[in-house]
């Protein structure tokens, strides 16, 4: 049961222009939202994170905007650079899930120069 | 380095073995989490531990076993290794269970299964 999907497995985007990767999620009990980057022959690293008494975080060129009655989150990446090619993971927590994190699939960004 | 070292880095082995992987958190981290990636699919939780405890289990196969050891290293045992068994397993840490600022990942073993 994939309680965080991400419906995108790929996305390609000239750099300079917005990156908007998508996450959904089915368990409303989810109140902690995280996103991971992660490039090849590494392990995912911690990117931004939002929790849902918020429904906007940002940091720098990354944006995370969460919409809790659509159960979706998404993530902005503007302007967006080459160095950010890599696979992006969304990943939710919850107290009616130990707090355990749940990631999704993956979406594959590509900045072409 | 994130801190969390995982040996080895790759590791080639026939069907019907069993292999061990090893994780060494990241210092302080009381947490190890174990997680399959297999071809196409995302992160799949295997199963964690606290303290030397085990607290969750994910879709883990009753072929597969870990432990944590005193000094919190973790270790995750494969047997009767199957063709499918075939991904990149990653152990993370992070301080609690639970902890908001999510996890620290190692860069991942990659098993492949011939």
């Amino acid at each position: 049961d994939q309680q965080v999907k991400q419906n995108s497995p790929s996305l390609s985007v000239q750099e300079g222009r917005i990156s908007i990767l998508n996450c959904d999620y089915t368990n409303s009990m989810f109140d902690y939202f995280l996103w991971y980057k992660k490039y090849p022959a590494e392990g995912p690293t911690f990117l931004i994170s939002i929790s849902s008494i918020k429904d906007k975080n940002e940091d720098g060129r990354f944006t995370v905007f969460l919409n809790k009655s659509a159960k979706h989150l998404s993530l902005h990446i503007v302007p967006s650079q080459p160095g950010d090619s890599a696979v992006y993971f969304c990943a939710a927590s919850g107290r009616n899930t130990g707090n355990q994190f749940y990631f999704g699939t993956g979406t594959s960004l590509t900045v072409i120069p | 380095d994130s801190g969390v070292t995982q040996t080895p880095k790759h590791l080639i082995t026939a069907t019907g073995q069993r292999v061990t992987l090893r994780c060494s958190p990241r210092s302080g981290d009381l947490s190890v989490y174990w997680y399959q990636q297999s071809l196409d699919q995302g992160l799949q939780f295997l199963i964690q531990y606290y303290n030397g405890e085990e607290r969750a289990k994910g879709n883990i196969l009753e072929r597969f076993s870990a432990q944590q050891f005193p000094d919190l290293h973790s270790e995750l045992n494969l047997s009767s290794l199957e063709l499918g068994d075939s991904a990149l397993y990653f152990c993370a840490s992070s301080v609690a269970m639970g902890s908001g600022d999510g996890y620290t990942f190692g860069s991942g073993t990659r098993l492949t299964v011939v």
